[in-house]
């Protein structure tokens, strides 16, 4: 079965500074990968998605992340953090099979960005 | 557009009652429809899923059961409400081909 983890249950950064989230998977055949981001008290929201081609993906509110296909990573990074970015993270990867999707999600990991 | 609607937004049920919560899908057709559990806001556990009418799919036994009575809607349900119950349930609907998943805003339950 396919599977992600997040090592850390905590993050912090100080706004301005460069943050990094990590994910690694463990899938069987090409990975699927995804980002999302969720605040408090609502639903998940789609960041970014790595299916093909180019290791670093570009997403949404200037995060990106690096797929490691030697590491089995896929971590999610932004080069300067906002207050506003402080938020809990999740890594998942899709299983596809016949007509449906079934996606696999990390444990989470919260973003604290401090001013 | 496509937008997904989940309601209500909150809920305070006692022990034993019954539930129904209902998620609908705007603006696509033949979604595959998931519903989750956060529990503690934390890891997200998959309790069912449909790729069609009628069709629906367990991830694992519990008190709850779920029906797709029409192609855009969802209702997660139970007969006699647990103390364990409580979380946050989040509805979700993909298309295969896209491969990305979309949320609704949630439903917070509360058994007491």
């Amino acid at each position: 079965a396919q599977s992600v983890a997040q090592p850390e249950d905590q993050v912090n950064v100080a706004e301005g500074n460069p943050l990094t989230v990590k994910c690694t998977y463990s899938v069987s055949g090409n990975p699927y990968l995804f980002w999302y981001v969720q605040y408090p008290n609502r639903g998940l929201q789609f960041l970014l998605k790595y299916i093909t081609g180019d290791n670093l993906v570009k997403g949404s509110y200037g995060f990106e992340a690096e797929f490691n296909k030697s590491q089995t990573s896929f971590h999610l990074k932004k080069p300067s953090a906002l207050v506003s970015d402080s938020a809990l993270y999740f890594c998942a990867v899709r299983e596809g099979t016949g007509n449906f999707n079934k996606f696999y999600f990390g444990s989470g990991t919260k973003l604290n960005v401090k001013p | 557009s496509q937008t997904i609607h989940q309601w209500p937004a909150t809920l305070v049920q006692p022990v034993g009652s019954p539930l129904s919560l209902e998620c609908t899908v705007e603006g696509t057709s033949n979604p595959n429809l998931y519903w989750y559990r956060q529990a503690a806001g934390r890891g997200l556990q998959l309790l069912f899923y449909s790729v069609g009418i009628g069709q629906i799919s367990s991830e694992v036994p519990q008190n709850l059961s779920a029906s797709r009575p029409q192609d855009r809607q969802f209702i997660l349900s139970s007969k006699k409400l647990l103390l364990s119950d409580s979380g946050f349930y989040l509805c979700a609907w993909s298309v295969v081909l896209s491969y990305e998943q979309y949320f609704g805003p949630g439903t917070r339950l509360t058994v007491t």
